[in-house]
């Protein structure tokens, strides 16, 4: 069974600096991974995805990510924090199977940016 | 263009009731999925709906139905409700045949507490 892991379960980091959210995945085959971001009482908006190619993938509000295949990595990034990125940020694998294209959940990660 | 949009936006049970929650696709979208999301965790994938036939399921009980109409609409039946079914349920669209490289799109989410 496919699987990602997010190891904290929240990330403090002052306005300004870099953030990083930690992600690890356990797949079998070609990883198709994603980030999402999720604010209170809201569903969840898409930030990135990995597919194939380039190992460091832009997304969505500055953030980006880096595909790292030998540590099973997908470590979402962003080098100046704004308080605006408070929020619950999800790492998720995609099982593409014949019979659909599920999503598979980390448990998140809540970021807490301060001023 | 209009979202993934679910109604109601909150819902209040009691143990053993029945529960309907609504959804309807981003326009475009053909394919349906719905997640629980319980308080602090990940979203849990429950089923996928295309061609109104249930494509994918997660480990959840029958008690857990779903449909989908000619419309791509889709409801989401839970029968015999429990107390651990409390969370908020997502509805996430997308279309088929555009493969790998499409993220899923998530409304805003139905609040469901059981008492």
């Amino acid at each position: 069974a496919q699987s990602v892991a997010q190891p904290e379960d929240q990330v403090n980091v002052a306005e300004g600096n870099p953030l990083t959210v930690k992600c690890t995945y356990s797949v079998s085959g070609n990883p198709y991974l994603f980030w999402y971001v999720q604010y209170p009482n809201r569903g969840l908006q898409f930030l990135l995805k990995y597919i194939t190619g380039d190992n460091l993938v832009k997304g969505s509000y500055g953030f980006e990510a880096e595909f790292n295949k030998s540590q099973t990595s997908f470590h979402l990034k962003k080098p100046s924090a704004l308080v605006s990125d408070s929020a619950l940020y999800f790492c998720a694998v995609r099982d593409w199977g014949a019979a659909g294209n599920k999503l598979t959940f980390g448990g998140g990660t809540r970021v807490l940016v301060k001023p | 263009d209009a979202g993934v949009t679910q109604s109601p936006t909150h819902l209040i049970k009691t143990r053993g009731q029945q529960v309907t929650l609504r959804c309807s696709p981003k326009s475009g979208h053909d394919t349906v999925s719905w997640y629980q999301q319980a308080l602090g965790q990940g979203p849990q994938f429950i089923f996928q709906y295309y061609e109104e036939e249930e494509r994918q399921r997660g480990n959840f009980p029958d008690r857990f139905s779903g449909h989908q109409f000619p419309n791509y609409s889709s409801e989401l039946n839970v029968n015999a409700l429990l107390l651990g079914d409390s969370a908020l349920y997502l509805c996430a669209s997308s279309l088929a045949g555009t493969g790998k490289n499409s993220p899923l799109h998530f409304g805003n989410g139905t609040r469901l507490t059981v008492t």
